[in-house]
């Protein structure tokens, strides 16, 4: 089946500190792939995505490249702030011409920022 | 624009109790998805409609849960002779095409 592998936490960084968070997944065929972020007290927003291979999502200063050849789709920002602070998903859906498109998620990393 | 809405924010319940939670999507999203978050883990998929044909259920979803969606708008899920084991995050997300589901704020249920 479908799963999606990301770096534990939680990840604490400095502000203006380099972010990568690694994710792989396991999935038959051509999966879309996303970043989606949960901050405090709020509900999950999509951050970015990529939907074929070599494909760069991109968002509000966060990268993330489709690499088909590696199962991966690491999230990576140049320069984190403090609001940057919140878990992380990682997540799937299978590559389908009918179905539900349903998301499969990793467990999230936490992510924070200190001044 | 309004985004998906869920109700309510918060619920306790004893042990044995039935609950209902309710969906209300993105205008003219027709797809509309539940998902389960446990304290740190990712969503997880339980069941999805088509406007307001449910056409996928999760294995998690067992036969205590039953989810409608009438006329294609708003959803509920209903839990039966709930468990502790359910105290979780429900999320409701909706979709106006594959590969952009926008989530609600979520329903946290306490299981007494």
């Amino acid at each position: 089946g479908n799963s999606v592998t990301q770096m534990e936490g939680p990840v604490t960084l400095s502000e203006e500190a380099f972010l990568t968070i690694n994710c792989t997944y396991t999935a038959t065929g051509y999966p879309s792939l996303f970043w989606y972020v949960q901050y405090p007290g709020e509900g999950l927003q999509l951050l970015l995505k990529a939907t074929k291979a070599d494909d760069k999502g991109s968002n509000k200063g966060f990268e993330a490249t489709y690499r088909k050849e590696t199962t991966s789709f690491h999230l990576e920002k140049g320069s984190v702030q403090v609001s940057d602070s919140a878990v992380y998903f990682c997540a799937l859906t299978p590559y389908s011409g009918a179905g539900s498109y349903q998301l499969t998620f990793g467990k999230g990393t936490k992510l924070s920022v200190i001044p | 624009d309004t985004g998906v809405s869920q109700d309510p924010r918060h619920k306790i319940t004893k042990r044995g109790q039935n609950v209902t939670f309710r969906c209300d999507p993105i205008s003219e999203h027709n797809r509309l998805y539940w998902y389960r978050q446990t304290l740190g883990q990712g969503p997880e998929f339980l069941t999805y409609f088509q406007n307001e044909a449910q056409l996928e259920k999760s294995r998690l979803l067992s036969d205590r849960f039953s989810a409608e969606r009438p006329k294609g708008s708003f959803s509920t899920l209903e839990i039966q002779r709930t468990e502790q084991g359910d105290s979780a995050m429900y999320l409701c997300a909706s979709s106006p095409e594959p590969d952009t589901q926008y989530f609600g704020p979520g329903t946290r249920l306490t299981v007494l």
